[in-house]
Protein backbone atom coordinates (compact mmCIF):
# COMPACT_ATOMS: atom_id res chain seq x y z
CA UNK A 1 0.00 0.00 0.00
CA UNK A 2 2.16 3.19 -1.43
CA UNK A 3 1.60 5.87 0.24
CA UNK A 4 3.45 8.34 -2.61
CA UNK A 5 3.72 6.64 -5.57
CA UNK A 6 5.97 7.87 -8.92
CA UNK A 7 5.93 6.99 -12.19
CA UNK A 8 8.53 6.02 -14.10
CA UNK A 9 10.89 5.02 -11.82
CA UNK A 10 13.22 5.60 -14.57
CA UNK A 11 13.15 7.71 -17.42
CA UNK A 12 15.85 8.13 -19.59
CA UNK A 13 15.04 10.59 -22.98
CA UNK A 14 17.32 12.61 -25.30
CA UNK A 15 17.54 16.24 -25.44
CA UNK A 16 14.54 18.30 -26.99
CA UNK A 17 12.10 15.79 -26.29
CA UNK A 18 9.11 16.71 -23.93
CA UNK A 19 8.12 14.20 -20.69
CA UNK A 20 5.95 13.84 -17.67
CA UNK A 21 6.26 12.13 -14.48
CA UNK A 22 3.27 11.09 -12.46
CA UNK A 23 2.97 11.42 -9.03
CA UNK A 24 -0.46 10.25 -6.59
CA UNK A 25 -0.80 10.14 -2.63
CA UNK A 26 -3.08 7.84 -1.27
CA UNK A 27 -3.11 9.73 2.19
CA UNK A 28 -5.74 11.78 2.07
CA UNK A 29 -3.24 15.32 2.30
CA UNK A 30 -4.07 18.70 0.80
CA UNK A 31 -0.60 19.17 -0.09
CA UNK A 32 1.98 18.25 -2.32
CA UNK A 33 5.07 19.05 -3.99
CA UNK A 34 7.98 18.44 -6.20
CA UNK A 35 11.68 18.21 -5.56
CA UNK A 36 14.63 17.94 -7.65
CA UNK A 37 18.09 15.99 -5.93
CA UNK A 38 20.82 16.80 -8.28
CA UNK A 39 23.92 14.64 -8.53
CA UNK A 40 25.39 15.81 -5.77
CA UNK A 41 22.28 14.98 -3.39
CA UNK A 42 20.96 18.72 -2.94
CA UNK A 43 17.32 18.44 -2.62
CA UNK A 44 16.00 21.95 -3.77
CA UNK A 45 11.87 22.40 -3.56
CA UNK A 46 10.74 23.14 -7.38
CA UNK A 47 6.84 23.51 -6.60
CA UNK A 48 4.20 23.21 -4.24
CA UNK A 49 -0.01 22.44 -4.26
CA UNK A 50 -2.24 23.17 -1.71
CA UNK A 51 -5.92 22.03 -2.41
CA UNK A 52 -4.85 21.83 -6.41
CA UNK A 53 -3.71 25.78 -6.20
CA UNK A 54 -0.01 26.50 -6.83
CA UNK A 55 1.41 27.83 -3.24
CA UNK A 56 5.13 27.76 -3.85
CA UNK A 57 6.76 28.41 -7.48
CA UNK A 58 10.69 28.27 -7.30
CA UNK A 59 12.95 29.67 -9.79
CA UNK A 60 12.20 26.53 -12.24
CA UNK A 61 12.97 27.15 -16.00
CA UNK A 62 9.03 27.60 -17.47
CA UNK A 63 9.60 24.35 -19.66
CA UNK A 64 8.83 22.75 -16.46
CA UNK A 65 4.94 22.83 -15.52
CA UNK A 66 2.63 21.05 -12.84
CA UNK A 67 -0.43 20.26 -13.35
CA UNK A 68 -2.84 18.99 -10.78
CA UNK A 69 -5.88 17.49 -11.49
CA UNK A 70 -7.13 16.86 -8.27
CA UNK A 71 -5.91 16.46 -4.92
CA UNK A 72 -4.58 13.08 -4.73
CA UNK A 73 -2.41 13.49 -8.20
CA UNK A 74 0.24 16.02 -9.08
CA UNK A 75 2.26 15.67 -12.20
CA UNK A 76 5.10 17.30 -13.72
CA UNK A 77 5.56 17.89 -17.56
CA UNK A 78 8.93 19.14 -18.95
CA UNK A 79 9.13 20.66 -22.42
CA UNK A 80 12.42 20.91 -24.57
CA UNK A 81 14.33 18.32 -22.10
CA UNK A 82 18.61 19.62 -21.73
CA UNK A 83 21.41 17.22 -20.34
CA UNK A 84 21.15 19.83 -16.91
CA UNK A 85 17.64 18.09 -16.38
CA UNK A 86 19.25 14.70 -15.18
CA UNK A 87 18.30 14.56 -11.41
CA UNK A 88 16.38 12.57 -9.46
CA UNK A 89 12.57 14.38 -9.29
CA UNK A 90 11.02 13.37 -5.66
CA UNK A 91 7.21 13.77 -5.30
CA UNK A 92 6.23 14.55 -1.71
CA UNK A 93 2.88 15.41 0.53
CA UNK A 94 1.92 16.95 3.83
CA UNK A 95 -1.51 16.48 5.39
CA UNK A 96 -2.04 20.02 4.63
CA UNK A 97 -0.31 23.57 4.23
CA UNK A 98 0.43 23.97 8.42
CA UNK A 99 1.45 20.19 8.78
CA UNK A 100 5.37 19.64 9.38
CA UNK A 101 6.33 16.43 7.87
CA UNK A 102 6.41 15.45 4.75
CA UNK A 103 5.95 12.11 3.28
CA UNK A 104 8.24 11.36 0.01
CA UNK A 105 7.70 8.90 -3.38
CA UNK A 106 10.59 6.91 -4.34
CA UNK A 107 11.67 9.50 -7.04
CA UNK A 108 11.91 9.77 -10.82
CA UNK A 109 15.42 9.07 -12.13
CA UNK A 110 15.61 10.69 -15.01
CA UNK A 111 18.48 11.22 -17.83
CA UNK A 112 18.68 12.98 -20.85
CA UNK A 113 21.38 11.85 -23.44
CA UNK B 1 22.15 29.25 -1.55
CA UNK B 2 21.15 25.75 0.12
CA UNK B 3 20.18 26.59 4.00
CA UNK B 4 21.58 23.68 6.13
CA UNK B 5 24.57 22.20 5.57
CA UNK B 6 25.39 18.77 7.16
CA UNK B 7 28.72 17.71 8.94
CA UNK B 8 30.77 15.37 7.68
CA UNK B 9 29.49 14.62 4.31
CA UNK B 10 30.65 10.96 5.27
CA UNK B 11 30.49 9.01 8.20
CA UNK B 12 31.81 5.34 8.90
CA UNK B 13 31.81 3.72 11.96
CA UNK B 14 31.17 0.00 13.28
CA UNK B 15 28.00 -1.71 14.15
CA UNK B 16 27.24 -0.63 17.90
CA UNK B 17 28.69 2.27 18.05
CA UNK B 18 27.19 6.29 18.25
CA UNK B 19 26.84 8.21 15.40
CA UNK B 20 26.70 12.00 15.39
CA UNK B 21 25.73 14.17 12.23
CA UNK B 22 25.60 17.80 12.53
CA UNK B 23 23.61 20.62 11.17
CA UNK B 24 24.28 24.60 10.43
CA UNK B 25 21.81 26.49 9.29
CA UNK B 26 22.07 30.52 8.35
CA UNK B 27 18.73 32.56 9.38
CA UNK B 28 16.34 31.94 11.99
CA UNK B 29 13.63 28.80 11.84
CA UNK B 30 10.53 27.51 12.92
CA UNK B 31 11.55 23.99 13.23
CA UNK B 32 14.30 21.59 11.94
CA UNK B 33 13.42 18.14 10.72
CA UNK B 34 15.73 15.57 9.96
CA UNK B 35 14.93 12.59 7.00
CA UNK B 36 16.58 9.90 6.57
CA UNK B 37 17.53 8.19 2.38
CA UNK B 38 17.71 4.74 2.05
CA UNK B 39 20.01 4.31 -1.25
CA UNK B 40 17.61 4.82 -4.43
CA UNK B 41 14.89 5.56 -2.28
CA UNK B 42 12.39 8.36 -1.37
CA UNK B 43 13.38 10.45 2.19
CA UNK B 44 11.67 9.28 5.16
CA UNK B 45 11.21 11.67 8.32
CA UNK B 46 12.85 11.06 11.63
CA UNK B 47 12.17 13.66 13.80
CA UNK B 48 11.09 17.77 13.89
CA UNK B 49 12.43 19.92 16.57
CA UNK B 50 10.64 23.46 17.43
CA UNK B 51 12.89 26.65 17.49
CA UNK B 52 11.62 27.06 21.35
CA UNK B 53 12.79 23.23 21.95
CA UNK B 54 16.58 22.39 23.17
CA UNK B 55 16.20 18.09 23.07
CA UNK B 56 14.08 15.31 21.50
CA UNK B 57 14.36 12.05 21.79
CA UNK B 58 12.90 9.26 19.30
CA UNK B 59 13.74 5.64 20.24
CA UNK B 60 17.67 5.78 19.41
CA UNK B 61 17.64 8.89 18.05
CA UNK B 62 18.68 12.33 19.51
CA UNK B 63 18.14 15.40 18.23
CA UNK B 64 19.90 18.57 19.79
CA UNK B 65 19.12 21.75 18.55
CA UNK B 66 20.94 25.27 19.34
CA UNK B 67 19.73 28.30 17.92
CA UNK B 68 21.72 30.58 19.02
CA UNK B 69 24.62 28.96 16.72
CA UNK B 70 22.26 27.79 14.52
CA UNK B 71 23.14 24.45 13.99
CA UNK B 72 21.66 21.06 15.38
CA UNK B 73 22.73 17.56 16.13
CA UNK B 74 21.49 13.97 15.22
CA UNK B 75 22.62 11.34 17.39
CA UNK B 76 21.94 7.65 16.72
CA UNK B 77 22.91 5.34 19.49
CA UNK B 78 23.58 1.74 19.41
CA UNK B 79 23.84 1.47 15.52
CA UNK B 80 22.80 -0.72 13.01
CA UNK B 81 23.49 -2.15 9.65
CA UNK B 82 19.83 -1.24 8.84
CA UNK B 83 20.98 3.10 9.74
CA UNK B 84 23.11 2.74 6.52
CA UNK B 85 21.92 5.74 5.07
CA UNK B 86 22.04 9.48 4.15
CA UNK B 87 20.82 11.70 6.47
CA UNK B 88 19.15 15.25 5.74
CA UNK B 89 18.59 18.19 7.71
CA UNK B 90 15.63 21.03 6.54
CA UNK B 91 14.92 23.39 7.87
CA UNK B 92 11.42 25.04 7.79
CA UNK B 93 11.11 28.67 8.24
CA UNK B 94 7.50 28.84 7.13
CA UNK B 95 5.05 28.43 4.24
CA UNK B 96 6.21 24.64 4.54
CA UNK B 97 9.00 25.53 2.52
CA UNK B 98 11.47 23.02 3.51
CA UNK B 99 15.41 23.71 2.51
CA UNK B 100 17.25 20.80 2.66
CA UNK B 101 21.40 20.49 3.29
CA UNK B 102 23.83 17.90 0.93
CA UNK B 103 23.30 15.20 3.42
CA UNK B 104 25.87 12.79 5.72
CA UNK B 105 26.76 9.48 4.56
CA UNK B 106 26.51 7.10 6.92
CA UNK B 107 28.00 3.53 6.84
CA UNK B 108 27.25 1.11 9.51
CA UNK B 109 30.18 -1.98 9.13
CA UNK B 110 29.21 -5.08 10.77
Amino acid sequence: DTAVSQTPKYLVTQMGNDKSIKCEQNLGHDTMYWYKQDSKKFLKIMFSYNNKELIINETVPNRFSPKSPDKAHLNLHINSLELGDSAVYFCASSQDFAAYEQYFGPGTRLTVT
Amino acid sequence: SQQGEEDPQALSIQEGENATMNCSYKTSINNLQWYRQNSGRGLVHLILIRSNEREKHSGRLRVTLDTSKKSSSLLITASRAADTASYFCATDRGAQKLVFGQGTRLTINP
